[in-house]
């Protein structure tokens, strides 16, 4: 079995503050792990992802993820937010089912 | 060149009626999935199609039924529609999984 946990509906920061939306993940294998960025009314882009090697690993737009197995997390962080960050992120992980197990997001807010 | 295609984009029906929904992929890959997006916005997996062949099947009402014409297309059909139908509906693709999917722009249905 497999799921996803994010901590957090709802993330608030200002401009130019660091993001942290945190995600932990159950497998029973190991993870391919993924986050996706949703905007209103869209469909979901892919942002980064882990899949096996470098457990840091960058992505679109500036945002980064670190995959710590000791933990089962799977943070997305990024230094400096950015009003277009604004929108619903979500967590996926893609264990032994070969679909995506989605977390129920988190909605980034950034404030001028 | 739209990777992930859907339409229509809106659908509003009444309770009973049956309606389709289709999903069309220009990347080239082997596998495509369904996905309902509740209006909490979470993503749950629906069906998975490798090269035009069932693989997941969840806990969906028999009323939904996927087909898949070749391994670009694959068409979502509702019968007797209900309220508690009412969702956005994602189609994905991907290469062999668990590789990252990339997703159409939704379809929202709404049934009244």
């Amino acid at each position: 079995a497999q799921s996803v946990t994010q901590l957090g509906s709802h993330v608030s920061v200002s401009e130019g503050a660091l993001v942290l939306l945190r995600c932990n993940y159950s497998s029973s294998v190991p993870p391919y792990l993924f986050w996706y960025v949703q905007y209103p009314n869209q469909g979901l882009q892919l942002l980064l992802k882990y899949t096996t090697g470098a457990t840091l690993v960058k992505g679109i737009n500036g945002f980064e993820a670190e995959f710590k197995k000791s933990e089962t997390s799977f943070h997305l962080t990024k230094p400096s937010a950015h009003m277009s960050d604004a929108a619903e992120y979500f967590c996926a992980v893609s264990g032994a089912r070969r679909a995506l197990t989605f977390g129920s997001g988190t909605r980034l807010q950034v404030q001028p | 060149d739209t990777a992930v295609s859907q339409t229509p984009k809106y659908l509003v029906t009444q309770m009973g009626n049956d309606k389709s929904i289709k999903c069309e992929q220009n990347l080239g890959h082997d596998t495509m999935y369904w996905y309902k997006q509740d209006s909490k916005k979470f993503l749950k997996i629906m069906f998975s199609y490798n090269n035009k062949e069932l693989i997941i099947n969840e806990t969906v009402p028999n009323r939904f039924s996927p087909k898949s014409p070749d391994k670009a297309h694959l068409n979502l059909h509702i019968n007797s529609l209900e309220l508690g139908d009412s969702a956005v509906y994602f189609c994905a693709s991907s290469q062999v999984p668990p590789a990252e999917q990339y997703f159409g722009p939704g379809t929202r249905l709404t049934v009244t």
